[in-house]
């Protein structure tokens, strides 16, 4: 049974970065098979895709994020991170790792979440 | 860039029939994924490829998509089934990204 879990800091200052990282147990990162995943949720709010990042290192990210945002993968530990900077309030959210397959693009397996809160 | 749209809230006795609805731009080309979110909790894939269960998904939940909807029909509805639902594609037309739907609460009576 694959598992996700995510790790970090709980408070992030404003216009610092935020980082998380997103430990894969039950299978592994390299399979090539999946794309893993970033996305948050806002208190209240819907779901947001962050990005994603391939094996081979190949990432896509969310327009509205993108200059913020870097996604990147560590193979030997099976985990991948996230990066985002200048934060601000409108960060803080719940952050959710999750696995989508490369064959449908959905989001099968999904970490529990952590919430990332954006205060001086 | 591409947009779905879900009603906010649909209620819905027990025992009845629930249609949740996505509206996107030509949705019925695309593959259509549906996400059941209880408070507290990450998602839970109930639909994949619009219409396909993950497995240990009750045959209850189901899907179908045409043109510019995208539905996720629930049967025989149980109070366990309140929740938010979203729907989500992967737009491939520009910068290829995921899209979620904003939710939908679904208020079992």
């Amino acid at each position: 049974q694959v598992q996700l879990q995510e790790s970090g800091p709980g408070l992030v200052k404003p216009s610092q970065t935020l980082s998380l990282t997103c430990t894969v147990s039950g299978g592994s990162i390299s399979s090539g098979s999946y794309y893993w995943s970033w996305i948050r949720q806002p208190a209240g709010k819907g779901l947001e895709w962050i990005g994603r990042i391939y094996t081979s290192g190949s990432t896509n990210y969310n327009p509205s994020l993108k200059s913020r945002v870097t996604i990147s993968v560590d193979t030997s530990k099976n985990q991948f991170s996230l990066k985002l900077s200048s934060v601000t309030a409108a960060d803080t959210a719940v952050y959710y790792c999750a696995r989508a397959s490369l064959e449908w693009l959905n989001f099968d397996y999904w970490g529990q979440g952590t919430l990332v809160t954006v205060s001086s | 860039s591409y947009v779905l749209t879900q009603p906010p809230s649909v209620s819905v006795a027990p025992g009845q029939t629930a249609r949740i609805t996505c509206g996107g731009n030509n949705i019925g080309s695309k593959s259509v994924h549906w996400y059941q979110q209880k408070p507290g909790q990450a998602p839970v894939l109930v639909v994949y490829d619009d219409s396909d269960r993950p497995s240990g998904i009750p045959e209850r939940f189901s899907g179908s998509n045409s043109g510019n909807t995208a539905t996720l029909t629930i049967s025989r509805v149980e109070a366990g089934d309140e929740a938010d639902y979203y729907c989500q594609v992967w737009d491939s037309s520009s910068d290829h990204h995921v899209v979620f739907g904003g939710g939908t609460k679904l208020t079992v009576l």
